[in-house]
């Protein structure tokens, strides 16, 4: 098991531009969960998907976020015309029902700086 | 809707003493699950210690163990001999059941004094 995986580690861009990140949960797990961090808090959830099916978006996760797994295998988030209120940690976790104890285990997490 | 709330934003703790973190949270469901997770400096947050809300004994982990006061909506987290690797933020969580995303505090800065 070589872990959630998050690319890229730190992302810097200029308003305006889209981005996008990627994550590669930990093998057979079916559940995937996207949280953003934001400096002196705990994580907030944003979305999350069974295999390729997006099953719940938070309302914090406006309409220039928009995440897919095809496949049910990685995932990705992408913000369109970024703005500075997106700089934060956008972390990435899993978990599987057959795994121990429905843990959800988190990657290192992508940093935004939107300048 | 569920809340998670940690009153201590920042703690220390002498190198092999004992410290207490705080978490309290606010639900109407009576099946769910309690988390503490850490996360070190620029490290991913890793699991600490986790609770079912049904078992009335508190977990525990190695040096690691919990207070859980269903009633009061208390869960705390006591940390033993504590190391200088245990300074890290400290978040408490809770989901329900079912595997459904974890609500966090704001999480406690642990501090460890050599």
């Amino acid at each position: 098991d070589t872990g959630v995986s998050q690319n890229p580690r730190h992302k810097i861009t200029k308003r305006g531009q889209n981005v996008t990140f990627r994550c590669d949960p930990i093998s057979e797990h079916n559940r995937l969960y996207w949280y953003r961090q934001t400096l002196g808090q705990g994580p907030e959830f944003l979305t999350y998907f069974q295999n390729e099916a997006q099953l719940e978006k938070s309302r914090l996760l406006s309409d220039r976020f928009s995440a897919e797994r095809p496949k049910g295998s990685f995932s990705t988030l992408e913000i369109q015309r970024t703005e500075q209120g997106d700089s934060a940690m956008y972390l990435c976790a899993s978990s599987s029902p057959q795994g121990a104890k429905n843990i959800q285990y988190f990657g290192a997490g992508t940093r935004l700086s939107v300048l | 809707a569920q809340t998670v709330t940690q009153s201590q934003p920042e703690m220390s703790v002498q190198e092999a003493e004992t410290v207490t973190l705080s978490c309290t949270y606010d639900t109407s469901e009576s099946d769910y699950y309690l988390f503490w997770y850490k996360q070190p400096p620029s490290r991913q947050m890793i699991l600490v210690i986790r609770q079912e809300a049904y078992k009335q004994q508190n977990a525990t982990e190695n040096r690691f163990s919990v207070n859980f006061q269903k009633a009061a909506k208390s869960f705390s987290l006591k940390i033993s001999d504590s190391q200088l690797g245990d300074a890290a933020m400290y978040f408490c969580a809770y989901r329900l059941s079912g595997n459904t995303p974890l609500v966090f505090g704001k999480g406690t800065r642990l501090s460890v004094i050599a």
